[in-house]
């Protein structure tokens, strides 16, 4: 079954540091999707990224990036000089795309991160 | 813009009166999810259709039960609410067996008073 793993449960940093939030997940499928998702208080979940298995690739998009290491199985996600306005929960996902069935979006626990000015 | 809705944003609902939540979807996709996120926690998966095929979750409660009457629309029955219904339900769609992009409504917050 798959899992992901979000060791961190709250992060405070004051602004213009940066933060690493870490991802480990576990599947048995060699073909999956990983997932970002960002949480204000107002609750809707905002898409930040998703990353396919096949593509080990870093990605950078203004001050966000994410390193994905499959030899560790790992997906994070680092805020480069912080803001207030990124106060906020963190998810991290994980889909599994099998043959003959559904994919299904499987959530961490989520890192609570708190920027004080 | 292609989108999913949901309604109402904030539900507050008594003990045991049954409540639906409702989801719309302007995407076409085949799936519809909904899934319960209580606080401090990560939303957890309840049931999904493929079209109307109709998937539940092994430990998803009795008392939530889901309608897919066309493409478009899911609804949400919690037929007797009680105090640890309490939560924010996500709706969420995806096109099939795919895994790679899923679209979340803005949620409904429901409240048992």
């Amino acid at each position: 079954a798959q899992k992901v793993t979000q060791a961190q449960t709250e992060i405070s940093v004051v602004e213009k540091e940066d933060v690493t939030l870490d991802c480990v997940y576990e599947t048995r499928d060699t073909t999956y999707y990983l997932f970002w998702y960002k949480q204000p208080p107002s609750g809707e979940l905002v898409f930040l990224i998703r990353r396919n298995s096949f593509d080990e690739q870093n990605e950078i998009s203004g001050r966000y990036s994410w390193n994905f290491q499959k030899s560790t199985s790992s997906f994070n996600f680092t805020i480069t000089a912080s803001q207030v306005v990124d106060s906020a929960v963190y998810f991290c996902a994980l889909s599994e795309t099998r043959a003959g069935a559904n994919s299904k979006l499987t959530f961490g626990k989520g890192i609570t991160l708190s920027v004080r000015p | 813009d292609a989108m999913v809705i949901q309604n109402p944003r904030y539900q507050v609902t008594q003990f045991g009166k049954p409540v639906t939540l409702s989801c719309s979807q302007t995407l076409n996709h085949n799936v519809m999810y909904w899934y319960q996120q209580k606080s401090s926690q990560a939303p957890k998966l309840l049931f999904h259709y493929y079209d109307k095929d109709f998937n539940n979750e092994a430990d998803t409660p009795d008392n939530f039960q889901s309608r897919r009457p066309n493409t478009s629309f899911c609804f949400l029955d919690i037929r007797s609410p009680g105090l640890g219904d309490a939560a924010m339900y996500l709706c969420a769609t995806s096109r099939a067996r795919t895994g790679d992009g899923y679209t979340f409504g803005s949620g409904t917050r429901l409240t048992v008073v």
